[in-house]
């Protein structure tokens, strides 16, 4: 395995279910990243784990519920969702700050379809 | 607050024509640059970046970037288009410090026709 691998690559869901995302990275990073990418949007940041610890939380919904349990791990939990957040959920990874440079390492992205 | 806009949002050129995406970014302070490219139904994958070293970046499949910060600008250049650079690219920054946080720009999506 090498890189950030996400599963399921494409997830439908009714409004009503509850699903999780998953992204595992095989890098040696420490921080973790969720984004989002809609239609005809620039990507939104929306957490970021650093050290296992969130340090950022952009104004998500918290019917979004993400979860670190260690550093190559990082999930997101998804209940009662809405149509408008179908979109391509990018997960990614990077060292901390320092003597990194700043790039984001991604995985190819979950699809979701909220029905 | 810092930000990065790209100028056009659909680019379309002739396979075998120079590519030239434009990026600026707003930011007091130079910051690291970067540019992604996003092939259908993929993640992002880096193609360059500036991290205030050289200011003419050179990146993978021919491409290159020149960090101007008189402009503020970091455009992305290839002298001859191929069909397989038809992907959506997008131009990123991040302030020096702290951890990555990326702010990207909105994308360009270029098209590459025979």
């Amino acid at each position: 395995e090498t890189g950030v691998t996400q599963t399921p690559r494409h997830l439908v869901m009714g409004m009503t279910n509850k699903k999780s995302l998953k992204c595992e990275q095989h890098l040696g990073h420490n921080a973790m990243y969720w984004y989002k990418q809609s239609a005809k949007k620039p990507l939104e940041l929306m957490f970021v784990y650093s050290l296992e610890e969130r340090v950022e939380n952009n104004s998500v919904p918290s019917r979004f519920s993400p979860e670190c349990p260690n550093s190559s791990h990082l999930f997101l939990h998804l209940h009662t969702l809405q149509p408008e957040d179908s979109a391509l959920y990018l997960c990614a990874s990077s060292g901390t700050s320092g003597s990194e440079t700043g790039e984001l390492f991604f995985g190819e992205g979950s699809r979701l379809t909220v029905l | 607050a810092q930000s990065v806009t790209q100028l056009g949002s659909h680019v379309s050129v002739s396979e075998g024509a120079l590519v030239l995406l434009r990026c600026n970014y707003s930011s007091s302070v130079p910051p690291y640059l970067f540019w992604y490219v996003q092939y259908p139904n993929q993640g992002l994958q880096l193609l360059l970046k500036y991290t205030s070293a050289a200011t003419l970046v050179k990146g993978i499949n021919g491409f290159e970037a020149e960090f101007k910060k008189s402009e503020t600008s970091f455009h992305l250049t290839k002298p001859s288009a191929h069909m397989s650079d038809a992907a959506e690219y997008f131009c990123a920054a991040r302030s020096p410090g702290g951890y990555n946080k990326l702010i990207f720009g909105a994308g360009t999506r270029l098209a590459v026709h025979p």
